[in-house]
C-alpha cells in the first residue's frame, strides 16, 4: 500500500511568489492534515480536513495560505505571496477514524520549501 | 491550549547502550493521547510509541518504552540497546479528540546520534 505522499520535496522561491504544495493521503483515509516545521522549532498544526470541508483550519498563520481537498482526495497548500518566513518544512498526514476512534496519522515525507 | 517541551535538542549514545529522552506536557484534558515519532535523515516521519492517558501501565515497543508520570505531566522515551538505525529526530507529541479540535502538538524535537 503506497504512503502519503508529498510533492515536489524540495522548493525553492523568491519572496513574493506563489508556490503549490501537493499531498496525496493514503487510499480510503478521510482525515488530511497539514503541518508546518520552522527551523529549529516545533512542528505546527496548519489545517485539518474531513474528505472535503475543512473541519479545523486554526492553525493557518494568515491569508496568504490557500488549502483545499479536491473530492476528498488529493489536498494543496498554496501560498501567495509567499515571505521569508514561510521557509520550513510542510508536512502532510492521513488518517483513517471511521467512528471517530483515535487513528494514527501516517506522515508523508514533508516539502522543504525555502523563501529567499 | 496544548503544550509539550523537549529539552534536549541533541542527545548521543553509544551503540548498544540505553538512552532516555525527556518530554514534558501541559493540558487541561483529562482524556488524551501521548506519542514519540522518530524521522530518521531524509525520510518520513513515523510513530514509535503510544500511550493512553488513562491507562497506568507504561507502553512498550520491543527496545522501547516510555515512563509516563501522569501527575508530573512528564513523558521520556527510553530506547534500550541502541542501534544504528535508530539515528533520527525525536518528536514528542500530545493529542486530545474533541470533535472539530483533533490534532497533535510536537515538542521542538530530540536528535539523536548512535556512536558506533
Amino acid at each position: 500500500e503506497a504512503g502519503v505522499t508529498q510533492f515536489p520535496s524540495h522548493s525553492v522561491i523568491e519572496k513574493g511568489q506563489t508556490v503549490t504544495l501537493r499531498c496525496d493521503p493514503i487510499s480510503g483515509h478521510d482525515n488530511l492534515y497539514w503541518y508546518r516545521r520552522v527551523m529549529g522549532k516545533e512542528i505546527k498544526f496548519l489545517l485539518h480536513f474531513v474528505k472535503e470541508s475543512k473541519q479545523d483550519e486554526s492553525g493557518m498563520p494568515n491569508n496568504r495560505f490557500l488549502a483545499e481537498r479536491t473530492g476528498g482526495t488529493y489536498s494543496t497548500l498554496k501560498v501567495q505571496p509567499a515571505e521569508l518566513e514561510d521557509s520550513g518544512v510542510y508536512f502532510c498526514a492521513s488518517s483513517q477514524a471511521p467512528d471517530r476512534i483515535l487513528s494514527e496519522q501516517y506522515f508523508g515525507p514533508g516539502t522543504r520549501l525555502t523563501v529567499t | 491550549a496544548q503544550t509539550v517541551t523537549q529539552s534536549q535538542p541533541e542527545m548521543s549514545v553509544q551503540e548498544a547502550e540505553t538512552v532516555t529522552l525527556s518530554c514534558t506536557y501541559d493540558t487541561s484534558e483529562s482524556d488524551y493521547y501521548l506519542f514519540w515519532y522518530k524521522q530518521p535523515p531524509s525520510r518520513q516521519m513515523i510513530l514509535v510509541i503510544r500511550q493512553e492517558a488513562y491507562k497506568q501501565q507504561n507502553a512498550t515497543e520491543n527496545r522501547f518504552s516510555v515512563n509516563f508520570q501522569k501527575a508530573a505531566k512528564s513523558f521520556s522515551l527510553k530506547i534500550s540497546d541502541s542501534q544504528l538505525g535508530d539515528a533520527a529526530m525525536y518528536f514528542c507529541a500530545s493529542f486530545i479528540s474533541n470533535f472539530g479540535n483533533e490534532k497533535l502538538t510536537f515538542g521542538t524535537g530530540t536528535r539523536l546520534t548512535i556512536i558506533p
